[in-house]
């Protein structure tokens, strides 16, 4: 079974150009997550999707971010304008449907892929 | 306050040593602990998870979990150079996960 996919792996980008980043989640995963990670602090929720819907966006920074996943499969993060700020290391996660209890709920994560704005 | 905080690190063992790692959450409502281990540059991948207070064993890892404390703990038995790695505790509230900042452990051949 292939795992969460993402690409790029790395990306190097000017303040005020756009990126952005793709994940294809494990086939069969309803669930869609985006993370991030910036120098020294913990990986932060960003959002999440359940098929092609957003769940929960509450960890967005603000709309200089914009997350799809058009049919329920692969999702892409644009980040435009991207800031400084916007450095770090994106991931993402999926998970099957939970049945039942909402603990169950394991994330298998992708690689990352880490965003460089100069 | 942060959602969670882990032990700070490094945590530095002897093979062969018991590694123990602690994590505390602010959130009672919290329904589920998960134990990530993360090596450089590499994705982060889960080791075990628990729900219920007290120990869960699985090979040379025991997780333990008590909610009316709001602490969970990971213990590596017999640690070996492969355990060196980050590892990230994460909490499960309502289909979203935090994350502490983990712990880097360094097992000395």
């Amino acid at each position: 079974e292939a795992g969460v996919t993402q690409f790029p792996s790395h990306s190097v980008i000017e303040k005020g150009q756009t990126v952005t980043l793709r994940c294809d989640p494990i086939s069969g995963h309803d669930n869609l997550y985006w993370y991030r990670r910036v120098m020294g602090k913990e990986i932060k929720f960003l959002l999440h999707f359940v098929k092609e819907s957003k769940q929960d966006e509450s960890g967005m920074p603000n709309n200089r971010f914009l997350a799809e996943r058009t049919g329920g499969t692969y999702s892409t993060l644009k980040v435009q304008p991207a800031e400084l700020e916007d450095s770090g290391v994106y991931f993402c996660a999926s998970s099957q449907s939970a049945r039942g209890w909402v603990g169950a709920n394991v994330l298998t994560f992708g690689a990352g892929s880490r965003l460089t704005v100069l | 306050q942060k959602e969670v905080e882990q032990n700070s690190g490094p945590l530095s063992v002897p093979e062969g040593a018991i590694a123990s790692l602690n994590c505390t959450y602010s959130d009672r409502g919290s329904q589920s602990f998960f134990w990530y281990r993360q090596y450089s540059g590499k994705s982060p991948e889960l080791i075990m998870f628990i729900y219920s207070n007290g120990d869960k064993e699985d090979g040379r890892f025991t997780a333990q979990l008590n909610k009316a404390s709001q602490y969970v703990s990971l213990l590596i038995r017999d640690s070996q150079p492969s355990d060196s790695a980050t590892y990230l505790c994460a909490v499960n509230l309502r289909y979203k996960l935090s994350f502490g900042a983990g712990t880097t452990v360094t097992v000395r051949a």
